[in-house]
């Protein structure tokens, strides 16, 4: 199947700081892809659509201020997380829709904020 | 609103039995079902997927079965080994003249499934 990247795979920050995170499909050109948040025990949440060439799209209660994307190419996406607090901490997943409809997801991304 | 949701759980079967976890859906214009397989501090990894004009879709080990009129569908997992003890989650998208935008999947809360030797 299709190759998504996540860059980095952890990190770790002091409250107040940005973090940016990386999304790339490796053989595939993405015109939209999608960024995900993950708490412990739980289930994919949809924060937002990243739109190559456009605005992204953010999912109800999700502040498009403090998570900002870029879809800069075809296949790369980021996600600044800006001014960052402890409860932004969590795993960060991205994907992308491979040929045909299957969805790719990254590798994730566990952002630790003291 | 959960518009797919996901039953058991969490799952513990023995070395060799079958693992199954169902899930039901609300919104009868979803038209792909995949199944994703997540280790912990892992992404997801697309396990098996269908779409409503196939009642069942075999892969290997692992079969959906799909049962449009009561919106629900199912993963079996046959012959379990230990190796398949990982978090299944189910989900479901509109994908037919949606472009790809629409491709967002709505999630199941997962199953956590535990294989013992």
């Amino acid at each position: 199947g299709a190759v998504v990247s996540q860059h980095p795979s952890r990190v770790i920050c002091k409250s107040g700081t940005s973090v940016k995170i990386e999304c790339r499909s490796l053989d595939f050109q993405a015109t939209t892809m999608f960024w995900y948040r993950q708490f412990p025990k739980q289930s994919l949440m949809l924060m937002a659509t990243s739109n190559e060439g456009s605005k992204a799209t953010y999912e109800q209660g999700v502040e498009k201020d403090k998570f900002l994307i870029n879809h800069a190419s075809l296949t790369l996406s980021t996600l600044t997380v800006t001014s960052a607090h402890p409860e932004d901490s969590s795993f960060y997943i991205c994907s992308a829709p491979g040929a045909g409809g299957p969805q790719y997801f990254g590798p994730g991304t566990r952002l630790t904020v003291l | 609103q959960q518009q797919v949701k996901q039953s058991p759980q969490s799952l513990i079967v023995q070395k060799g039995g079958i693992s199954i976890i169902n899930c039901a859906y609300e919104n009868t214009a979803f038209d792909y079902f995949p199944w994703y397989q997540q280790f912990p501090g892992k992404g997801p990894a697309l396990l098996i997927a269908i779409r409503p004009d196939v009642s069942e879709k075999k892969e290997g080990r692992f079969t959906i079965s799909f049962n449009k009129s009561a919106k629900q569908f199912s993963l079996h997992i046959m012959d379990s080994q230990p190796g398949d003890s990982a978090t299944y989650f189910c989900a479901a998208s509109i994908e037919e003249g949606s472009g790809g935008s629409n491709y967002k999947l709505t999630f199941g809360k997962g199953t956590l499934l535990t294989v013992n030797p």
